[in-house]
């Protein structure tokens, strides 16, 4: 079973509207929660990153959320661009030793016009 | 101020035969990380570079695969005997790691190399 899930796998929108991607997770404990934007064909950019005591992060029209009690966690996009056009990865790293950062699969946003 | 790249972009091969994939970090960047992912799958972690420390391969699925990373930058990926389930795009991450856990930091993703194996 995948630590980390997001749903939904694929989301078309047309441009201007806003949308929420979710990321639940069972990792735990876990040290922080990051949001990655990938364009196709590109590697993955860091959006936001939270610690487990922090609520909301934004950056412009992008805001992550995180409820740690539910293990929860949503990317708000406000006014969709056709360039938020990407794949967006959930990914949180766990408070133990070694390197075990964990990836969602990553929710397919298309921005229509 | 270049980013992490990667090279080839793209390469095909026969099934059977070795492939090294090449990885430039941000300069300063003590942490490399290797990773794999499959077409409508989650990045799947490989192997990691931590300064001079010995590298954390528990991500490597099999004997086949090996990377190394020379003066502490430049870094290879070699795959021998590639099989057609090595057909993935092979992203490279550098980071700053300034004593923390591994993976704590924010990593910087290159361009990746996408892998077919015909």
């Amino acid at each position: 079973k995948n630590q980390v899930e997001q749903s939904p796998q694929s989301l078309i929108i047309l441009e201007g509207k806003n949308c929420t991607l979710q990321c639940n997770y069972t990792v735990s404990p876990f040290s922080n929660l990051r949001w990655y934007k990938q364009d196709t064909g590109r590697g993955p950019v860091s959006l936001t990153i939270m610690t487990f005591s922090e609520n909301t992060k934004s950056n412009g029209r992008y805001t992550a959320t995180l409820d740690a009690d539910t293990k929860q966690s949503s990317l708000h996009i406000t006014a969709s661009q056709l360039s938020d056009s990407a794949s967006y990865i959930c990914v949180v790293s766990p408070n133990t030793g070694g390197f075990k950062t964990i990836f969602g699969a990553g929710t397919r946003l298309f921005v229509k016009a | 101020g270049a980013g992490v790249s990667q090279s080839p972009s793209n390469k095909v091969t026969e099934k059977g035969k070795d492939v090294e994939l090449r990885c430039d970090p941000i300069s300063g960047h003590t942490a490399l990380y290797w990773y794999r992912q499959s077409l409508g799958q989650g990045l799947e972690f490989l192997i990691y570079f931590q300064g001079n420390s010995a590298p954390d391969k528990s991500g490597l699925p099999s004997d086949r695969f090996s990377a190394e990373r020379t003066g502490g930058s430049v870094s290879t990926l070699t795959i021998q005997r590639t099989q057609q389930e090595d057909s993935a795009v092979y992203l490279c991450a550098s980071s700053i790691n300034r004593g923390g856990l591994a993976g704590q930091e924010t990593q910087y993703f290159g361009p990746g190399t996408r892998l077919l194996v015909l």
